[in-house]
């Protein structure tokens, strides 16, 4: 079975700070994906980043970059310069390639608020 | 491109009636995931549909839910006998083709309310 563990259920963050948000993950599948959405008041889903387990870099997509650290099973969300607008739920989710390998299994989340 | 589609947004049932939520995938995506989110929770996985065919239902309750994925139309979940419980938030995802690093995009979600 695959399980995300996210342990923060709130972060507060002043404007323009980087921030870490904490994800870590439990799999028998040698092969896997590990992804972050962003949800905002708004309640829609927003893909923002994805890791593959065999990937030799972290992935990196404008502000974000996913510090994946594979022998730890973590794979924290990293944003930089922060803005208003980042104030959102978070969840890290996490795909097997073998087992059950369509479904997205999901942490709890973590409430993001960048206070001005 | 439209995105995945999804309607009604806001949905408000009795208990005891049907409630029928609608996806429309994205152009050219045959692969459609079903997930629900319970107020303050992250999504869980319920049903995973190609057309015409179940792949996958592990994550859907036993009664009154059932799903399809027709060869035209949208893909259909339907809640039979609401109750209290099944208040959520229900998302439907779609791909273009099965695989760990192949994105599922997300519609803007149905929220139901059962009253």
């Amino acid at each position: 079975a695959q399980k995300i563990t996210q342990t923060q259920p709130g972060m507060f963050v002043q404007e323009k700070e980087a921030v870490t948000l904490d994800c870590t993950y439990d799999t028998s599948d040698p092969s896997y994906g590990l992804f972050w959405y962003k949800q905002p008041s708004s309640g829609e889903m927003i893909f923002l980043i994805y890791q593959g387990s065999y990937d030799q870099q972290n992935a990196t997509e404008g502000r974000y970059s996913l510090n994946f650290q594979k022998a730890r099973k973590s794979a924290n969300l990293v944003i930089s310069a922060s803005q208003l607008g980042d104030s959102a739920m978070y969840f890290c989710a996490m795909r097997g390639l073998i087992q059950g390998a369509q479904k997205l299994v999901f942490g709890q989340g973590t409430r993001l608020t960048i206070n001005p | 491109n439209a995105g995945v589609m999804q309607n009604p947004r806001h949905l408000v049932r009795r208990r005891g009636q049907e409630a029928r939520l609608r996806c429309s995938p994205m152009k050219g995506h045959s692969h459609v995931y079903w997930y629900r989110q319970l107020p303050e929770e992250g999504l869980k996985f319920m049903v995973y549909l190609q057309k015409e065919n179940i792949i996958d239902e592990s994550g859907m309750p036993k009664e009154r839910f059932s799903a399809e994925f027709p060869k035209e139309g949208p893909s259909i979940l339907r809640i039979q006998q609401v109750v209290r419980g099944d208040s959520a938030a229900y998302f439907c995802a779609s791909s273009i083709r099965q695989g760990s690093s192949y994105e599922q995009y997300f519609g803007p979600g149905t929220r139901l309310t059962v009253t």
